[in-house]
């Protein structure tokens, strides 16, 4: 069965500090890759997606992803993160294989950036 | 431009009720897709409907079910709740125009509901 793995739960950083989330996947086959984060009192909201071609993608607000296919993962950075960074945030894997729709959720970061 | 919208917003229910969330797609979307978020964990897919039929399903009993209209807009329909069906139920919005292998899926605010 797919799964997503974040490994960090909670992450604390200072402003200016730099970012970097994992998330690992579990799927043989050709997936498609998302970042999504949910500011506090707000809904989820895209920050980037992979479909293919360069495995390094640029989301919003300054943020970024690598895929590593050999490695399965897909993690987030941020070269200097802002209070207003503050949030959870998640990463979503759905097969492209099936005709799928469904997106597979990790647990979710908790980012928590102190002024 | 609007985003998803969802209906309503908080719900309180009881063990056996039945109860019945709504949502309207992001404007230009066709698809329709529903999600479970429990405290602290990331959403769960529950179904996927397009062309008004369910097109993909999740591992969630049959007491989940939905529907979608000839505008696009879905329900998500529970039976018989549990106290464990208490959560935040997001629906997300795609257009499958595009192909099937570059969905993206954008979310409303969530109904959050408690079954007591």
């Amino acid at each position: 069965a797919q799964s997503v793995s974040q490994h960090n739960h909670h992450v604390i950083l200072s402003e200016a500090a730099s970012l970097e989330l994992g998330c690992n996947y579990s799927y043989g086959g050709t997936v498609n890759l998302f970042w999504y984060v949910q500011y506090p009192g707000q809904h989820l909201q895209l920050l980037l997606k992979y479909f293919s071609g360069d495995p390094l993608v640029k989301g919003i607000k300054g943020f970024e992803a690598e895929f590593i296919k050999s490695k399965f993962s897909f993690n987030l950075r941020k070269p200097s993160v802002q209070w207003s960074d503050t949030a959870e945030y998640f990463c979503a894997v759905n097969a492209r294989s099936g005709n799928t729709g469904k997106l597979i959720f990790g647990q979710g970061t908790t980012l928590q950036v102190k002024p | 431009d609007a985003g998803v919208t969802q209906s309503p917003t908080h719900l309180i229910k009881t063990r056996g009720q039945q109860v019945t969330l709504r949502c309207s797609p992001k404007s230009g979307h066709d698809t329709v897709s529903w999600y479970q978020q429990a405290l602290g964990q990331g959403p769960q897919f529950i179904f996927q409907y397009y062309e008004e039929e369910e097109r993909q399903r999740g591992n969630f009993p049959d007491r989940f079910s939905g529907h979608q209209f000839p505008n696009y807009s879905s329900e998500l329909n529970v039976n018989a709740l549990l106290l464990g069906d208490s959560a935040l139920y997001l629906c997300a919005s795609s257009l499958q125009a595009g192909g099937p292998f570059v969905e993206t899926q954008y979310f409303g605010p969530g109904t959050r509901l408690l079954v007591l």
